[in-house]
Parts: C-alpha cells; sequence; structure tokens
C-alpha cells in the first residue's frame, strides 16, 4: 500500500525550530518530487515547498524563503521539514504529498498531489 | 503572481448536478486538477491533466478546462460528496491553490 506518515508536530514557541518527517512506503520514494503543503486552522490549502528526486532543486512559497528548509533521504524513504524562526501564522496542519509531473500536451505542463500523508499539526505559540 | 478564483459556496440537492468553477488569467494553457476534502480528512484527487480521474474516483466526477476558467462537475451528487473542493495549477516553479469551495448537498 502507497502511504506517507508524517512525524514531528507539536507546541513550539515562536521564534522557534522544528524538524517534520515524512516516512515514505509502497512505493521508490527517489523516483518522485515531492512537496509540503499546510492548512492553517479553518483557511485553504498552501503549497510550501517541493524537492527533485536527487535534491538538486527546491522550490519554497515566498513567506518561508530563508526560515524552511526541505530535505530528503531517499535511502531512508524519508522527507523533511526544517522550520527555524517561527511565527504564529505558521501554525498549521502540514501534509507531505507525492508529486506528478510533466508535459502532456506540449506546451501544457502538469503538476498535482497524487498522494497524501494524514498531516501533522505544528502549533506556535507562547 | 498567479492566482486562482473560486466560489466560496455552492450548492446542490441530492441526484442532481453540481458545478464547482476555478479561473485564473489563460488557465486554460495550464492543466488544472481538484481535489475533495472531507471535514476532518486529508485531501484526495479526484481530477488532474483537467479531465482524468485517479483509479477509485467515482465516474460522476468530470473536468473540464477551457479559456479561463476549469469546471468540475459531479452528476447525480451524493451526500458523500459534501467536502470542500479545491483546484490547483502549476505557474513558474510553484504551486498555486484555489480558496477553495465548499459543497452543500441539501
Amino acid at each position: 500500500e502507497v502511504q506517507l506518515v508524517e512525524s514531528g508536530g507539536g507546541l513550539v514557541q515562536p521564534g522557534g525550530s522544528l524538524r517534520l518527517s515524512c516516512a515514505a512506503s509502497g512505493f521508490t520514494l527517489s523516483a518522485y518530487w515531492m512537496s509540503w503543503v499546510r492548512q492553517a486552522p479553518g483557511k485553504g490549502l498552501e503549497w510550501v515547498a517541493n524537492i527533485k528526486q536527487d535534491g538538486s532543486e527546491k522550490y519554497y512559497v515566498d513567506s518561508v524563503k530563508g526560515r524552511f528548509t526541505i530535505s530528503r533521504d531517499n535511502a531512508k524513504n524519508s522527507l523533511y521539514l526544517q522550520m527555524n524562526s517561527l511565527r504564529a501564522e505558521d501554525t498549521a496542519v502540514y501534509y507531505c504529498a507525492r508529486d506528478a509531473r510533466g508535459y502532456g500536451d506540449y506546451p501544457r505542463y502538469y503538476y498535482y498531489m497524487d498522494v497524501w500523508g494524514k498531516g501533522i499539526t505544528v502549533t506556535v505559540s507562547s | 503572481s498567479f492566482e486562482l478564483t473560486q466560489p466560496p459556496s455552492v450548492s446542490v440537492s441530492p441526484g442532481q448536478t453540481a458545478s464547482i468553477t476555478c479561473s485564473g488569467d489563460k488557465l486554460g494553457d495550464r492543466y488544472a486538477s481538484w481535489y475533495q476534502q472531507k471535514s476532518g480528512q486529508f485531501p484526495v484527487l479526484v481530477i488532474y491533466q483537467d479531465t482524468k480521474r485517479p483509479s477509485g474516483i467515482p465516474e460522476r466526477f468530470s473536468g473540464s478546462n477551457s479559456g479561463t476558467t476549469a469546471t468540475l462537475t459531479i452528476s447525480g451528487t451524493q451526500a458523500m460528496d459534501e467536502a470542500d473542493y479545491y483546484c490547483q495549477a502549476w505557474d513558474s516553479n510553484t504551486v498555486v491553490f484555489g480558496g477553495g469551495t465548499k459543497l452543500t448537498v441539501l
């Protein structure tokens, strides 16, 4: 069964740090781009970051650039999100997701998330 | 920056057809995807590459995309389809989600 399981969430004070992990099973992690997506309480989905199969390319939403770092260890079938200088507005459920991307009818490019974890809660509060 | 706009809410009677729109500049030049998120659960992909359904998604879910608007259509809507629905597209190395539409089955 294809599965993603997040861990590492919790309560942290503003300015603090947290490292999220995502364990992948049922598929070869090294074959896929991967993303983190978050959802603040009562709000919509917000893409946070993604990373190429070999870790050579990483992209972030502007609001987390310089504070968050996405990484992966394919040998351990794991994806990570290091979150530093946390703010109250980072409070959210964080989802790990498997990406699918490529050209359909060129030059149109598709990108979607076909497998999601159940999510992990991060609360930034004093 | 590229943005996707969805109506906050749509209501439909059981058995009727629900249509949820997603608008963005030249959206038809990109591929759109749709996700269903039931209360307290994680998102589930229901449509990708405008019109394709993943394995296990009922045939009553369909999609289209042309011009500036992508549309998710649910034919013969059932009570179990009540959920939030999000459209999503790709723009310059970033993933963009619409604000979400709450579908109520009355």
